[in-house]
């Protein structure tokens, strides 16, 4: 079945660009999800993006997909404070059919 | 405003007890979910729902049953409620790009 991996921990500094990577094992899935998780509360969708796209753009998030070594990454441009969360890729579609599969987060942690 | 409500944002529990988590959305949405997520363990699918009526396990359903009756309605139910149960649970419903959480149930079992 699908496997997603990111990174853990990631810190920047206000102003500063962030990236964070996610892979994924089950190269037909059909959609790719980011979602943000603030302390103690729900999963909050960022944006998704379809496998036959290479790259999506809103606002200051940009997503890119790598379908070659499924490798997505989600970019944040001038990242602020409010940023600081941890982020999910997910993936949907495929050889784990109707499951919608996690990664295991990535904490963000902005500092001023 | 698209929406996944869930009944309760914290419970108390005690071992032995049934309990009831309800998930409701309005939009529609064929595909509903439900995890839990534990510090250092993520986000685990314990079921999901593809249509009224239909369901399958995902990861790890032992201890846990679930009901779809209605199309907006995706109900987790713990049979006998543990304290190993005891958890952040997460209710998603997805149409045909987007999927959506609800803020969440932290429920303790005591």
């Amino acid at each position: 079945g699908e496997d997603v991996e990111q990174s853990l921990f990631l810190s920047v500094r206000e102003g500063d660009s962030s990236v964070i990577n996610c892979t994924y094992t089950d190269s037909s899935s059909t959609y790719l999800y980011w979602y943000k998780q603030e302390p103690g509360a729900g999963l909050q969708l960022l944006t998704y993006i379809f496998s036959n796209m290479d790259m999506k753009q809103d606002q200051r998030l940009t997503v890119l997909l790598n379908k070659k070594d499924k490798h997505l990454s989600l970019r944040i441009a001038d990242t602020q404070t409010g940023d600081s969360a941890i982020y999910f890729c997910a993936g949907y579609g495929g050889d784990s059919s109707y499951k919608l599969i996690f990664g295991s987060g990535t904490r963000l942690l902005v500092r001023p | 405003d698209v929406k996944v409500t869930q009944s309760s944002r914290y419970l108390v529990k005690r071992t032995g007890e049934k309990v009831f988590l309800e998930c409701v959305q309005d939009m529609d949405h064929e595909n509903m979910f439900w995890y839990r997520q534990d510090p250092g363990l993520g986000l685990r699918l314990i079921y999901f729902s593809y249509d009224v009526k239909m369901k399958e396990k995902g990861d790890i359903p032992e201890g846990y049953s679930v009901s779809r009756e209605k199309k907006e309605r995706f109900s987790l139910i713990l049979e006998s409620a543990s304290t190993n149960q005891t958890s952040m649970y997460l209710c998603a419903s997805r149409g045909v790009t987007e999927a959506f959480f609800g803020q969440g149930t932290r429920l303790t079992v005591v």
